[in-house]
């Protein structure tokens, strides 16, 4: 069956910490992965996109980069954390002709 | 770049009430439109799925309709319950990306 695992499901980080987030799938092979973010009371913001290994798309310049290593395998990272990188982070895989599946996403609160 | 829009923002029904909630998106060249309903500090729960060549689909309660050309779908729940409170979110998916609305948070008062 198709799965997707993320972890961890809470993190506290300082402010100037690095980052590292995991997302990987099973069931499925060559899928899109996605990284999204959402602020508090707000949507999901589309922050990354990957549509093979090595082939990163990124919607908004920011703190944060992202890496597809493996072809079931999306990491978000980032060198130094800011306040403003607190949120929701939600991971998602689709093959565009079929429904897209959610991670059960990352509560990242920076301090 | 796709842009998705939802409409209204926040809704509050009482039980029993039959209701709509709107998706419409600008780029009409998509592959599927995907409803979710997300519970507060919760991630995504999927409901219903249209392919680009559906016009609707009906789960229980349910049913979400496409209009592509026109670039609208709609989410019918039909009979609601306080159990629907949550925020509906539509993603419309293209060749590569995939795309949401802010959602609209429904609450069904008892």
């Amino acid at each position: 069956s198709q799965t997707i695992h993320q972890w961890p499901a809470t993190l506290v980080q300082p402010v100037g910490s690095p980052l590292s987030l995991e997302c990987t799938v099973e069931g499925t092979s060559n899928p899109n992965l996605y990284w999204y973010r959402q602020a508090a009371g707000r949507g999901l913001q589309l922050l990354f996109y990957s549509v093979g290994i090595g082939q990163i798309s990124s919607e908004v310049p920011q703190n944060l980069s992202a890496s597809r290593p493996q072809d079931r395998q999306f990491i978000l990272s980032s060198k130094k954390l800011l306040l403003s990188d607190s949120g929701f982070y939600l991971c998602a895989w689709s093959t565009g002709l079929a429904e897209a599946f959610f991670g059960q996403g990352t509560r990242l609160t920076v301090v | 770049k796709q842009e998705v829009t939802q409409i209204p923002a926040a809704l509050s029904v009482p039980e029993g009430e039959n209701l709509v909630l709107n998706c419409s998106f600008t780029d009409s060249a998509i592959y599927n439109l995907q409803w979710f309903r997300q519970d507060p500090g919760k991630g995504l729960t999927s409901l219903l799925l249209i392919q680009s060549s559906q016009r609707e689909q009906t789960s229980g309660r349910l049913n979400a309709s496409l209009d592509k050309s026109s670039g609208r779908s709609t989410l019918y729940i039909a009979a609601s319950q306080p159990g629907d409170s949550a925020t509906y979110l539509c993603a419309v998916i293209g060749n590569n990306d995939m795309r949401f609305g802010a959602g609209t948070r429904l609450t069904v008062k008892p």
